[in-house]
């Protein structure tokens, strides 16, 4: 079952602005992690945040999780053109991983 | 060079036929799992393995079977069951206490003929 959901479905910005996109999950998680697609490729690893964490940063990405609210935040700064892709969350329990539909980010010149 | 390989980027299924896709690491991790991925949507878990010899339905396992004889390799096979079989098939695999990251491999797109 799919238990993260992401918003916006679509997201159209500048290069050079901010991209910021939501998850909302359903149960409680051991952390919640964000992967990268880019066109018809596989999944690649972004950043991984703990139950107990409320804050992370991986170079220009940031992201939040408040587990009172089952939500979680992906900001990606100062947007370049390779960063167009499709990005998913994944809520991570006992081993598995279950993602949501995606958010796709078009990042225009 | 580690990583994961899935072979082929492309196959074709006729009705009725059984399909294997391959998938194998040599990044030396304990647990393989399978995912499908259909247009404009998130991964759905298949099958996942956590141990040679030992693997688990995941949420759409029906029409899907899979083995587990190496570490290295773990193959999925679509078959006659599976009435809708065209999609993205993912393999990715986890080291074990690692926190939980999966490494994912390049992805094998079904097609029915």
């Amino acid at each position: 079952s799919q238990q993260g959901e992401e918003d916006p479905q679509a997201l159209s910005i500048q290069e050079g602005e901010n991209a910021t996109m939501n998850c909302s999950y359903k149960t409680s998680i051991n952390n919640l992690q964000w992967y990268r697609q880019n066109s018809g490729r596989g999944l690649v690893h972004l950043i991984l945040i703990r139950s107990n964490e409320r804050e992370k940063h991986s170079g220009r990405l940031r992201v939040t999780l408040d587990t009172s609210k089952k939500s979680s935040s992906l900001l990606i700064t100062a947007s370049r053109a390779a960063d167009t892709a499709s990005y998913f969350c994944a809520c991570s329990n006992d081993y598995k991983l279950s993602f949501g539909a995606g958010t796709t980010v078009t990042v225009r010149a | 060079d580690g990583g994961i390989t899935q072979s082929p980027k492309y196959l074709f299924r006729k009705e009725g036929q059984n399909v294997t896709l391959s998938c194998e690491q040599n990044l030396n991790h304990d647990a393989m799992y399978w995912y499908r991925q259909d247009p404009g949507q998130g991964l759905r878990l298949i099958y996942y393995s956590q141990i040679v010899n030992d693997f688990q339905k995941g949420d759409i396992a029906e029409g899907y079977s899979v083995s587990r004889e190496k570490k290295e390799s773990f193959p999925l096979t679509v078959t006659s069951a599976q009435k809708n079989p065209t999609a993205f098939y993912l393999c990715a695999s986890r080291l074990s206490g690692s926190g939980e990251t999966q490494y994912f491999g390049p992805g094998t797109r079904l097609l029915v003929l």
